[in-house]
């Protein structure tokens, strides 16, 4: 198992403006992922991040909207540029621990933008 | 186009009964299939799985059954308990080459004491 901290755990933030959400596992992991949870919707996986090559995006979510910084096997950062209120979600780090296909989640971020 | 359905928003049972909890899926080249419990402000907890070489998995209280031809799986909580309250949600992956996993909308179970 592994586990996973956020910071900021909630945030207002105004349209237009950037927020970068901070994801710290206790243990060294080759895989991380960033999901967004949307009102009233399932985890959407936003990209997998591995440590020393671009993170790959899912099909809908693009590298200059959502920026991913992976320096190490312990964090990664995931910022949501140039907000506007569609980007009110609960934003999830994840891990795969090379365990049978189970991730470990963080407690999440919840963003509201105004 | 919703591959992971939850139909069932919401579900209220009695505790020491069993509940039930639903997931229907349309891709049929997922093959391995989880289920995550969520409290509020925390983040998902992995509970069960199972691979599509079974069709019955279980762990103490909670039994999970897969329907391959269906393409139903369900998760059984046998006795709930009130600390089950929570939302669950059903996941499915493809496990050839990626680590993908497709949720579905999850399931709001409440046990009444």
């Amino acid at each position: 198992s592994a586990v996973i901290s956020q910071k900021p755990s909630r945030d207002i933030c105004q349209r237009g403006t950037s927020l970068t959400i901070q994801c710290q596992v206790d243990s060294q992991v080759t895989m991380m992922f960033w999901y967004r949870q949307q009102p009233g919707q399932s985890l959407t996986l936003i990209a997998t991040a591995n440590q020393g090559s671009e993170a790959t995006y899912e099909s809908g979510f693009v590298i200059d909207k959502f920026p991913i910084s992976r320096p190490n096997l312990t964090f990664s950062t995931l910022t949501v540029s140039n907000m506007s209120p569609e980007d009110s979600s609960i934003y999830l780090c994840s891990v795969d621990t090379g365990g049978p296909y189970e991730q470990y989640f963080g407690p999440g971020t919840r963003l509201t933008v105004t | 186009d919703q591959q992971v359905k939850q139909n069932s928003p919401s579900l209220s049972v009695q505790e020491g009964r069993i509940s039930i909890l639903n997931c229907d899926y349309t891709n049929s080249m997922f093959d391995y299939f989880l289920w995550y419990k969520k409290y509020p402000a925390e983040g998902p907890t992995f509970l069960i799985s199972i691979s599509s070489i079974k069709d019955k998995n279980e762990d103490g209280r909670f039994t999970v059954f897969l329907n391959k031809s269906a393409k139903h799986l369900s998760l059984h909580i046998v006795p709930s308990q009130p600390g089950d309250s929570a939302v669950y949600f059903c996941a499915a992956s493809a496990t050839s080459g990626t680590y993908k996993y497709i949720f579905g909308t999850g399931t709001r179970l409440k046990v009444l004491a």
